[in-house]
């Protein structure tokens, strides 16, 4: 069974600074899907970026990263230089081949000015 | 275009009532979802549909229906409300149901059931 862990519940974060939402999942299935999607207080699910598992290279999306470590079934999001914006809660999802997609419990991410 | 929408936005309900809750997308996605959100448990997915006229059971379909008669539309009925049910719910959907493919979610419907 595919499970999606994230064990930071509460992240604290400095403007401009960079930080790292651990993301870590369990899969037996050689194929598989990572995604990271924000909700930000107004509560709507907003797609950040994708990593697949056979993708070369770590995924980027302006100032969000995938630091994607195959090996230890890691999948952090890096959000570089943050912004007060960023504050909101942080999903991390998985999916495999003729699975269904399954999230995390979320880490909330709080920006200091 | 605007995208996937869900009605109503809040409710609350009885112990034993019924509702609907309605998704709408206009992009032509094939596949549609509805998901609970509960505090600490992320979002876990009740049932989807693969076409019109098609649905299929998700984690955590017991006590839910759904029915898909257009492809624009997907329907999730609580036939008779209890206060497990009070979640926040969200409508998502996607064009393909393959690895990469990223699901587009409505704005959520919070449900209290009393």
């Amino acid at each position: 069974a595919q499970k999606i862990t994230q064990t930071q519940p509460g992240m604290f974060v400095q403007e401009k600074e960079a930080v790292t939402l651990d993301c870590t999942y369990d899969t037996s299935d050689p194929s598989y899907g990572l995604f990271w999607y924000k909700q930000p207080s107004s509560g709507e699910m907003i797609f950040l970026i994708y990593q697949g598992s056979y993708d070369q290279q770590n995924a980027t999306e302006g100032r969000y990263s995938l630091n994607f470590q195959k090996a230890r079934k890691s999948a952090n999001l890096v959000i570089s230089a943050s912004q007060l914006g960023d504050s909101a809660m942080y999903f991390c999802a998985m999916r495999e081949i003729n699975n269904d997609m399954r999230f995390g419990a979320g880490t909330r991410l709080t920006v200091k000015p | 275009n605007a995208g996937v929408t869900q009605t109503p936005k809040f409710r609350v309900l009885k112990t034993g009532q019924s509702m609907t809750l309605l998704c709408a997308q206009d992009m032509n996605h094939e596949y549609m979802y509805w998901y609970r959100q509960d505090p600490g448990m992320g979002l876990r997915l009740i049932h989807y549909s693969v076409g019109e006229g098609t649905t299929a059971k998700g984690e955590v379909p017991d006590g839910y229906n759904v029915s898909r008669l257009k492809k624009q539309n997907f329907l999730l009925g609580l036939e008779s409300a209890a206060p497990s049910q009070t979640s926040v719910y969200f409508c998502a959907s996607s064009s393909l149901r393959s690895l990469y493919n990223e699901q587009f979610f409505g704005p959520g419907t919070r449900l209290t059931v009393l």
